[in-house]
């Protein structure tokens, strides 16, 4: 089964709206989970994690992630997208070595 | 500057003939990582290595080779390329690896595209 599952291709908002990208992921052991993300033609960059403690975590670019036990869910969010916020997004997984990430989410953001 | 130096950018080459895709960080990280990416499939893990000479496979290792005999280097060994290893590879390096402590923060190289003909 996959550790890891996006499951929108893309999400479309505009600019100003608040952005919601969905992760899930399949419960086994401590979840260590991530989120990054890809610009065009770059590599990815970190923007925020979750370990253990608080079920909001604060990230870059003043995006938040808000961990959810029951539903197993670690969904992505913005209260106000920008246009520079269209980019892929990864959720992954990560276990001791091991990574696995989510398929990706193109984010588009229009003006 | 802090970084991830991955080579080369653009590869292109024919069934069968080895290449190495080299990988070097200069962050002292101890975590180091080979990815695949594919569309729709996104990013497949393909080796890590959490030390010098410590080496482990990840989810997709089939055809692929890594050496960990230096703390900054982790080249990816394609010895037998195939089409189906036509792929965007991306490594990464972090100071600690999910579960060790709090720094497992992952720095991506650029990538390297190949194609195998």
């Amino acid at each position: 089964a996959q550790s890891v599952a996006q499951p929108e291709d893309q999400v479309n908002v505009a600019e100003g709206n608040p952005l919601t990208v969905k992760c899930t992921y399949s419960v086994s052991g401590n979840p260590y989970l991530f989120w990054y993300v890809q610009y065009p033609n770059r590599g990815l960059q970190f923007l925020l994690k979750y370990i253990t403690g608080d079920n909001l975590v604060k990230g870059s670019y003043g995006f938040e992630a808000e961990f959810n036990k029951s539903q197993t869910s670690f969904h992505l969010k913005k209260p106000s997208a920008l246009v520079s916020d269209s980019a892929l997004y990864f959720c992954a997984r990560g276990s001791w070595g091991k990574f696995q990430f989510g398929a990706g989410t193109q984010v588009v953001v229009t003006p | 500057e802090a970084q991830v130096t991955q080579n080369p950018r653009y590869l292109i080459t024919v069934t069968g003939k080895k290449l190495t895709v080299t990988c070097s960080q200069n962050m002292n990280h101890e975590y180091m990582s080979w990815y695949r990416q594919d569309p729709g499939l996104g990013l497949r893990q393909i080796y890590y290595s959490m030390n010098v000479e410590v080496t482990d496979k990840g989810d997709v290792p089939e055809g692929y080779k890594v050496s960990r005999k230096e703390k900054r280097n982790f080249p990816l060994i394609l010895e037998s390329p195939s089409p189906n290893q036509t792929s965007l590879y991306f490594c990464a390096s972090s100071y600690e690896f999910p579960g060790q402590g709090r720094n497992e923060k992952l720095f991506f190289g650029s990538g390297t595209q190949l194609s195998v003909l």
